[in-house]
C-alpha cells in the first residue's frame, strides 16, 4: 500500500521567512514523488516533481529514500505563495493513481 | 485552449436526485480520473479509466457511475445523491505510466440539501 503523510495541517509565516513544508511516504517500490500547489478556489496545478529536480517559483524538494520524506522548501515566503499544498506519490504498480497527502495549508503573513 | 474541462462548475441539488458531471480533456491524454475533495480538503481518488476502460475503482459506493464515451471524455453519474456527496470533483487526465504529470481540472462544487 502507498501512502503519504503531511504532519501539519497548517503553517504560518512571515513574508521573508524560510518555509519548509513536510512530506513523509511509504512505499515498497521506487515512487515518484509529486508536490501539487491550489491556490484558493483554484484546480491543483502541478508545482514540482522529484525527477526533474527543478526549482519552481523558489521552491525546491529533495527525495531523501532513508528517511522516505519529500519536503517542500523556499528560503524566502512571499504572500502570493499562500495556498494548499499537497505531496503526492505515483507507484508503478497503481496505474499511475496519484496518493495524496492531507495536504497542508501555508499562510504567508505582511 | 488546452486543458481539462469540467461542467458544471456550481451544482446545488436535492438528497436523492441524479446528477451528472462532465469532463473532457484535449491533452491527447489516454488516462482520466475523478478524484474526490472533501470539506476537510483530503483528496481521494475514485476512478481511473485507460483508454476508456476502468482500471482502478476505489471503494466508492456503486451509486457512482462513471462512463468513457470515449478516451477524451469521463463523466461521473451519480444516483440518489446524499448529504455526505457534498464535496469539490476534480477531473484529471495523463499519459499512462507511472509519474507522468496529472493534469486536473478547475473541480465541480457538488451541495447536496
Amino acid at each position: 500500500a502507498q501512502r503519504v503523510t503531511q504532519p501539519e495541517k497548517l503553517l504560518s509565516v512571515f513574508k521573508g521567512a524560510p518555509v519548509e513544508l513536510k512530506c513523509n511516504y511509504s512505499y515498497s517500490g521506487s515512487p515518484e514523488l509529486f508536490w501539487y500547489v491550489q491556490y484558493s478556489r483554484q484546480r491543483l496545478q502541478l508545482l514540482l516533481r522529484h525527477i526533474s529536480r527543478e526549482s519552481i517559483k523558489g521552491f525546491t524538494a529533495d527525495l531523501n529514500k532513508g528517511e522516505t520524506s519529500f519536503h517542500l522548501k523556499k528560503p524566502f515566503a512571499q504572500e502570493e505563495d499562500s495556498a494548499m499544498y499537497y505531496c503526492a506519490l505515483s507507484g508503478r504498480n497503481a496505474g499511475n493513481m496519484l496518493t495524496f497527502g492531507g495536504g497542508t495549508r501555508l499562510m504567508v503573513k505582511p | 485552449d488546452t486543458a481539462v474541462s469540467q461542467t458544471p462548475k456550481y451544482l446545488v441539488t436535492q438528497m436523492g436526485n441524479d446528477k451528472s458531471i462532465k469532463c473532457e480533456q484535449n491533452l491527447g491524454h489516454d488516462t482520466m480520473y475523478w478524484y474526490k475533495q472533501d470539506s476537510k480538503k483530503f483528496l481521494k481518488i475514485m476512478f481511473s479509466y485507460n483508454n476508456k476502460e476502468l482500471i482502478i475503482n476505489e471503494t466508492v459506493p456503486n451509486r457512482f457511475s462513471p462512463k468513457s464515451p470515449d478516451k477524451a471524455h469521463l463523466n461521473l453519474h451519480i444516483n440518489s445523491l446524499e448529504l455526505g456527496d457534498s464535496a469539490v470533483y476534480f477531473c484529471a487526465s495523463s499519459l499512462k505510466g507511472a509519474g507522468n504529470t496529472i493534469y486536473f481540472g478547475e473541480g465541480s462544487w457538488l451541495t447536496v440539501v
